[in-house]
C-alpha cells in the first residue's frame, strides 16, 4: 500500500530557507500516471496548493509562491522535495505532499502533514 | 489566482441533508469536469470524498455526491451522522500550465 511522508526542520528562522522532503513508499514515483504536490494548511486557514510535480521533472507552481518555490523529484530514492525561501511567519504552516492523478487533477493519498514554525 | 468561494459555515441536525456550495469562474469549476471534494477533520490528512464532480472513491460512503452547474459545484451529504463534522474543501483544475490547481476557502460542517 503507497504511503507518504513527510519529513525536515520543524522550525526554520526567518529570511532562511524552508526544507522538506516527501518519502514515497509501497511504489515508484516514476509513473506518468501521477503528479506529486505539496499543500499546506497555515493556522486557521484553509489549504493552499503550493506546487505539483511530475517525475520527469515538471513543475507547476501556485502564482502566489512562484517566486519563492522550488519543487524537486530525485527517483533514486523515490523522494519529492519543496524549498520555500524568504520564509516569514506566514509561512508558518502544517505542510502536506500528496499524489495527485494526473489524469483528473486530484489528491488521492496525503501523507500525515508536518508543523513548520518560523520563529527566530 | 483567488480561491474558489465556499460558505465558511453550514449545518444540520442528524439525519438532515446539507449542501455546501463552491463558486469559481469560466475558466476553473465551469470548464472542466476536474472537480474534487476533500473532508478534513482538525489534526488529520484531508480525506477524498468527491473526485470528478460526482465520482465517489471506493470506501466512501453513499451519503455523500456531488454536481455542478456552470460555474459552482455542490457537495451534498444526505443522512447526517455526528461524525460528519467537519471542514470541506473543493478543489478544481484551472487549466493553465503555470497554475494548475486552485482551492476553496473551506466549509466547517457542524451536526447539531
Amino acid at each position: 500500500q503507497l504511503q507518504l511522508q513527510e519529513s525536515g526542520p520543524g522550525l526554520v528562522k526567518p529570511s532562511e530557507t524552508l526544507s522538506l522532503t516527501c518519502s514515497v513508499s509501497g511504489d515508484s514515483i516514476s509513473s506518468s500516471s501521477f503528479l506529486w504536490g505539496w499543500i499546506r494548511q497555515a493556522p486557521g486557514t484553509g489549504l493552499e496548493w503550493i506546487g505539483s510535480i511530475l517525475y520527469r521533472g515538471s513543475t507547476y507552481y501556485n502564482p502566489s509562491l512562484k517566486s519563492r518555490v522550488t519543487i524537486s523529484v530525485d527517483t533514486s530514492k523515490n523522494q519529492f522535495s519543496l524549498k520555500v525561501n524568504s520564509v516569514t511567519a506566514a509561512d508558518t504552516a502544517v505542510y502536506y505532499c500528496a499524489r495527485l492523478i494526473r489524469a483528473n487533477r486530484y489528491f488521492d493519498l496525503w501523507g500525515r502533514g508536518t508543523l513548520v514554525t518560523v520563529s527566530s | 489566482q483567488s480561491a474558489l468561494t465556499q460558505p465558511a459555515s453550514v449545518s444540520g441536525s442528524p439525519g438532515q441533508p446539507i449542501t455546501i456550495s463552491c463558486t469559481g469562474t469560466s475558466s476553473d469549476v465551469g470548464a472542466y469536469t476536474f472537480v474534487s471534494w476533500y473532508q478534513k477533520h482538525p489534526g488529520k490528512a484531508p480525506k477524498l470524498v468527491i473526485y470528478e464532480v460526482s465520482e465517489r472513491p471506493s470506501g466512501v460512503s453513499n451519503r455523500f455526491s456531488g454536481s455542478k452547474s456552470g460555474n459552482t459545484a455542490s457537495l451534498t451529504i444526505s443522512g447526517l451522522q455526528a461524525e460528519d463534522e467537519a471542514d470541506y474543501y473543493c478543489c478544481s483544475y484551472t487549466g493553465t500550465t503555470t497554475s494548475d490547481i486552485i482551492f476553496g476557502g473551506g466549509t466547517k460542517l457542524t451536526v447539531l
